[in-house]
Order: C-alpha cells, then structure tokens, then sequence
C-alpha cells in the first residue's frame, strides 16, 4: 500500500524558514517523479513544485521560485521542500504527491499524503 | 500562470449526468494532452480520477469519462449517486514548464 505522510508544518514568523518532509512507503521510490502540492484554507490546490525520480530535472511555481527548493534523498525514500524567506500567502496544507512516472513534468499525481500545516504569522 | 477556468458549483440528482469544463489557453489545456481530473471531499486528500486528458486509473469507476476540445477539457460523471459530491480540479501542465489548477467547482447531488 503506498503511503505518503508529510511532516515539518507549524506556526513560523515571516521571513523565516522550514523544511518540510515526506516520509514514502508502498512503492519503489526511486522510480517516480514526486510532487508538492499545497492548498491554502478555504481554498483551492496550487502546484509548489516537482522533481525528477533522479533529481535531474526540476520545476517550480512562479509563487515560490527562488525562495524554496524541492529535493530527495532516493536512500531514505524521502523528499523533502525547504522553505525559505516564508509569506503570509505561503500560509496552506502542504500535500506531498507521487506522479504516475519518472518524469515531473508528466504531472499526474496518483497517490497524495494527508498534508502538514504550515501556517506563516507574526 | 492565470488558473483554469471552472465553474464554481453544477449540481445534480442521483442517477443524472453532469458535466464540468475547464477552459485554459494554447499554453496549457490546447497545447498539451495533460489534462487531470482531482477529486477532493472535505478534509480529505484529492484523489486522481482522470489522467491525460481521458484515462481512468485502476479503480475509478467507468461513470467519469474525461475529454477534451480545443481549450476546455470537461469532466463528465454519469449517474451521479451521493459520494460523487466533492470538489473537483482541473490540472493541466503548461508552456511555462510548469502545472496550473483550475480553482475547483463543488459538485452538489441533490
């Protein structure tokens, strides 16, 4: 069974940073691409970025280019977003999601965690 | 990247068909056959129920039929019954290498 669950949410200052994680499990990691995704309260889906099974190829939403950085670590089965320079509008549920192949920019995301809270206020 | 274009609410009743659209532009729905479909009920995580414009993954029942003309590509769920009330976004990949939503439309079954 594949399992995503997502960590590393909380309550941070503007300005300040956070690495969120995702722990996967259930299916051969290093084969697919993987995503996160992220929905602020009330609000519709956004996609943040996507990366490679390899992390040779990498794509980021306009929002968040040059303040976060998605990577993986194939040996762990984890992948992992840091946050950084954080807004009020970064303020969502972080999903992570496994694509349906290697490549990011196939963006089909079948399998999604239950998310982690991040939530950017002074 | 602008969103897609959903509509914000269709409603139904049981055993009726409904379809949503999503409209977007020769950068992204027109240009590419990477269409999605998401199903998302409240609290819970979106559930992929449409890929590349058409394909249904392995379980997803036969009553979601996805297409696509032009610009807009429409989701249409047959004989609706009372779990189909959900969300529902649109995805498409894009020429600016990277992935537009649409902004969800909610599916009321009456």
């Amino acid at each position: 069974e594949v399992q995503l669950v997502e960590s590393g949410g909380g309550l941070v200052q503007p300005g300040r940073s956070l690495r969120l994680s995702c722990a996967a499990s259930g299916f051969i990691f290093d084969d697919y691409a993987m995503h996160w995704v992220r929905q602020a309260p009330g609000k519709g889906l956004e996609w943040v970025s996507g990366i490679d099974w390899n992390g040779g190829s990498i794509g980021y939403a306009d929002s968040v280019k040059g303040r976060f950085t998605i990577s993986r670590d194939n040996a762990k089965n984890s992948l992992y977003l840091q946050m950084n320079s954080l807004r009020a509008e970064d303020t969502a549920l972080y999903y992570c999601a496994k694509d349906r192949l290697y490549n990011w920019n196939n963006v089909v995301s079948d399998y999604w965690g239950q998310g982690t809270l991040v939530t950017v206020s002074s | 990247q602008s969103a897609l274009t959903q509509p914000a609410s269709v409603s139904g009743s049981p055993g009726q068909s409904i379809t949503i659209s999503c409209t977007g532009t020769s950068s992204d729905v027109r240009g590419y056959n990477s269409v999605s479909w998401y199903q998302q009920h409240p609290g819970k995580a979106p559930k992929l129920m449409i890929y590349d414009v058409s394909y249904r993954p392995s379980g997803i029942s036969n009553r979601f039929f996805g297409s696509k003309s032009g610009y807009t590509a429409s989701l249409t769920i047959s004989g609706l019954q009372a779990e189909d009330e959900a969300d529902y976004y649109c995805s498409s990949y894009t020429s600016s290498s990277d992935v537009v939503f649409g902004g969800g439309t909610k599916l009321t079954v009456l």
